[in-house]
Order: C-alpha cells, then sequence, then structure tokens
C-alpha cells in the first residue's frame, strides 16, 4: 500500500545533542510537510517542500533545518535540541493538484533528556 | 487569515449514546474543510471531507458532517459511538495552498 513512513518511531536525545528525523513516501506527491505537534495541542506546520522549493512558516526556529534529497525522502534536522522540543513530529504528503488532501505518517515522538 | 474553533476540548459519552463534536471556522475567502482522527501516538487520519457539492458529507464508519456556510460551521456527528471511537479529533480549513489550519482537537472518550 502507498503510505508515508517515519523512522524512528521513537527518538531520545540529549539536550543540546544533534538529532535527524526522517520521514520517506511512495505515494509521489509533490509536496512534503514537517508539523510539530505538543500534547493536546494542534499540528504547528513547521515548513514545506513544494517539489525543492523550501518554505518556511515565519515563526520556525533557526534551530529547525530540513532537507529533501528526492521526492521520496524528507528530513528533519534539530542542531540543538531543547527540552521545549520534545514533541511529535509529524510529516505529511498531499500532489500539488488536491494540495488540501493530506496524508500523514505516523509520526516520531521525540524525548529530549 | 483563517481559523479553526473545536467549542468542546474534552466530550465524555457513554457506548452507544450520539455524539456531536463541534468546529466553527473563519476565513475571508472560501475554504475546504476535514475532520481528521488521532489514536494515542499515532498520525492524523483523514475522517472525512467537504470540497463542494453536498453540505451533508459520511465517512465509511458511520460519522457524518454538515457544512453550514451561513453559521460556518463544519460539525462531526454520530449516531451511535463504540468504545472504539475514543481519540482526537481535529477539525481543519483548507484554503491557501500549502497550508492547513487546525483546531485544538476535541478528545472524544467512550465509556462502557
Amino acid at each position: 500500500d502507498a503510505m508515508v513512513i517515519q523512522n524512528p518511531r521513537y527518538q531520545v536525545t540529549q539536550f543540546g545533542k544533534p538529532v535527524t528525523l526522517s520521514c520517506s513516501q511512495t505515494l509521489n506527491h509533490n509536496v512534503m510537510y514537517w508539523y510539530q505537534q505538543k500534547s493536546s495541542q494542534a499540528p504547528k506546520l513547521l515548513f514545506h517542500y513544494y517539489d525543492k522549493d523550501f518554505n518556511n512558516e515565519a515563526d520556525t526556529p533557526d534551530n529547525f533545518q530540513s532537507r529533501r534529497p528526492n521526492t521520496s525522502f524528507c528530513f528533519l534536522d534539530i542542531r540543538s535540541p531543547g527540552l521545549g522540543d520534545a514533541a511529535m513530529y509529524l510529516c505529511a504528503t498531499s500532489h500539488r493538484d488536491t494540495y488540501y488532501e493530506q496524508y500523514f505518517g505516523p509520526g516520531t515522538r521525540l524525548t529530549v533528556t | 487569515a483563517q481559523s479553526v474553533t473545536q467549542l468542546d476540548s474534552q466530550v465524555p459519552v457513554f457506548e452507544e449514546a450520539p455524539v456531536e463534536l463541534r468546529c466553527n471556522y473563519s476565513s475571508s475567502v472560501s475554504v475546504y474543510l476535514f475532520w481528521y482522527v488521532q489514536y494515542p501516538n499515532q498520525g492524523l487520519q483523514l475522517l472525512l471531507k467537504y470540497l463542494s457539492g453536498s453540505t451533508l458529507v459520511e465517512s465509511i464508519n458511520g460519522f457524518e458532517a454538515e457544512f453550514n456556510k451561513s453559521q460556518t460551521s463544519f460539525h462531526l456527528r454520530k449516531p451511535s459511538v463504540h468504545i472504539s471511537d475514543t481519540a482526537e479529533y481535529f477539525c481543519a480549513v483548507a484554503a491557501n495552498a500549502g497550508k492547513s489550519t487546525f483546531g485544538d482537537g476535541t478528545t472524544l472518550t467512550v465509556k462502557p
């Protein structure tokens, strides 16, 4: 089945130690998104790629970076994680013609110790 | 700009009872409307969507939602809930290319 895959599902990192979360998709969608979701809150869009075009949200901290080496893969890099970055990170995709319909991966829960 | 307000943060209900989860939105342009469901430690799954046409939309597992343009609402209903419906439900609107706005979620707890 076509799907969005996130690895790992659970990640523990130390305060200040760089961490990378990965997302892959078999849907061949043009658009890929990264969201941060804290407990009992709505998902917050960090950035999205439209093909190779990177779109950063204005309030996304510089500590968060992203890479999309090809259509299928997208990475979220947190350069110096703080305790406040502990959250669920969700990857989503959509097709350019139906951008409003997003397909979500299962998420990576990040713990910062 | 667009915004979404989910009027109830928590809705407890007994099994087989009806339920309504309320969602209001605001937008200066036409929007597409969605309900997503999120089970613990899982991603969001699309439950149902309104794009155009009939204002009443249904999901395969018995949920329905009605788009009311005059009241800018998109409430989610189910006539008889099951224990397995216990989850977090998010209402979302999409108007600008590449962006959706989510409500803060409603936790539905179905009790036996």
